[in-house]
């Protein structure tokens, strides 16, 4: 199956700065998202973005597709950014039918 | 527009115990889909369900269940509880019905299952 890869792993970053989290996919994908998991467990939709480049707020994401790559970008970072960031690709899994693969997250911490 | 929602939120059980777990989806979304979150495993993908109907399996043995009724509400049930089912079970519904994508998914708070 689909193969998606997250980087960096970890991530600190001082009240302010900016940051780019990068999502690798390792073949042609239907749909792409990306996520912020709260401290209570739940997923948050930040995006939903198969290709292009989509804003809201300080965040900001560009798919390119032909490439296979997806970029998260955080502009201003404030502590309550602070959490994982997922990324999760859908691809055809074979009978007729699709399922969304998660990479392994990028653990963001802003620091006042 | 109410969101997903997942029951229980937390429930602690012992091993060779069974547990359903509930999803409502979005009013109007058909599809649901379930995953489990663990630090080792990270976020995989369980099954989906639309229109009452299994439409893609994970690789979860058959301990591992579930089912869609009319009202587009999932359960999941496992059973046989083993330490190894500790998790974050998450539910996830969306408009479409998986067969041109995943569609844009939503997912719930998500139930919190402790085996002892």
């Amino acid at each position: 199956g689909i193969q998606v890869e997250q980087s960096p792993p970890d991530l600190i970053l001082q009240e302010g700065a900016n940051s780019t989290l990068r999502c690798n996919f390792s073949d042609s994908v239907n749909n792409l998202q990306w996520f912020h998991q709260n401290p209570w467990g739940q997923l948050i939709n930040l995006f939903y973005i198969p290709s292009g480049t989509k804003q809201n707020g300080r965040l900001s994401a560009t798919t390119v597709a032909t490439e296979r790559y997806s970029l998260l970008y955080i502009s201003s970072s404030q502590t309550t950014d602070s959490g994982v960031y997922f990324c999760a690709a859908s691809a055809y899994s074979g009978a007729g039918s699709y399922q969304l693969t998660f990479g392994k997250g990028t653990k963001l911490s802003v620091i006042p | 527009k109410a969101g997903v929602t997942q029951t229980p939120r937390y429930l602690i059980k012992t091993r060779g115990q069974q547990v359903t777990l509930s999803c409502s989806p979005i009013s109007g979304h058909r599809s649901v889909s379930w995953y489990q979150q663990t630090p080792g495993q990270g976020l995989q993908f369980l099954f989906e369900y639309f229109s009452e109907t299994q439409r893609n399996k994970g690789n979860f043995p058959g301990r591992f269940s579930g089912r869609q009724f009319s009202n587009s509400r999932s359960e999941m049930n496992v059973s046989t509880l083993e330490l190894g089912d500790s998790a974050l079970y998450l539910c996830a519904s969306s408009s479409t019905s998986g067969r041109t994508g995943t569609g844009e998914l939503f997912f719930g708070e998500g139930s919190r299952l402790t085996v002892l």
